[in-house]
């Protein structure tokens, strides 16, 4: 089992539509989950990070941490077309080093 | 642009050749990674620095794999004797104690 595992994709959705993605991570001791977004080609871009259970918020970006069922989620709202991108869930386990995802890739259809 | 480099951009190496790359961090960060990313999934670790001093290094960094990060400043990854399943894009991220790792643009290495 991987530490960390996202929902295959792809994922659909039309412009101005919430996108929802969902990681789950394995090592309980993980203390800090990690958003990034990554374009066709390119590296991968921090969007958001969190530590604590509950809501974080930035600007159109939501992460949302449930610790008790190793659940992370990351919600885009009013997608845009330029959001179109493989979004990676990463955790650390007290050792600094990430665990990622194998990323889920959005497309969002103007 | 996060501030982290890397040279080259891109490397094409026949089989058995050895390659070398760099990674320039963000002047204060002290602590520096390497991982490496095939296509269709997420980056996996390969090893990380804590000033000069090499901390961990995964299975995946076989004996042809080594690294160094001289002074604490600049660090190098070395494959020795090239194989096809070396191809990948090897990435550079960096971490100034608040836990979160800015990447660099990655260098992408096709072995032929």
């Amino acid at each position: 089992q991987k530490e960390v595992e996202q929902n295959s994709g792809p994922l659909s959705v039309p412009e101005g539509a919430i996108a929802s993605l969902n990681c789950t991570y394995s090592d309980r001791g993980s203390q800090s989950f990690f958003w990034y977004r990554q374009y066709s080609g390119k590296s991968p871009e921090l969007i958001m990070f969190i530590y604590s259970n509950g809501d974080k918020e930035d600007g159109r970006f939501t992460a949302q941490l449930n610790k008790a069922s190793q659940y992370v989620s990351l919600l885009i709202r009013d997608s845009q077309p330029s959001d179109s991108a493989t979004y990676l869930c990463a955790s650390d386990s007290n050792d600094y080093k990430l665990s990622f995802g194998a990323g889920t890739t959005v497309t969002v259809r103007a | 642009d996060t501030g982290v480099s890397q040279n080259p951009r891109h490397k094409i190496t026949k089989r058995g050749q050895n390659v070398t790359f760099r990674c320039d961090p963000i002047s204060e960060h002290n602590r520096l990674y390497w991982y490496r990313q095939t296509l269709g999934q997420g980056p996996e670790f390969l090893t990380y620095f804590q000033n000069e001093a090499q901390l961990e290094k995964s299975r995946l960094l076989s004996d042809r794999f080594s690294a160094e990060r001289p002074k604490g400043s600049f660090s190098t990854l070395e494959i020795q004797r090239t194989e096809q399943g070396d191809s990948a894009m090897y990435l550079c991220a960096t971490e100034q104690g608040e836990d979160t790792q800015y990447f660099g643009p990655g260098t992408r290495l096709t072995v032929l």
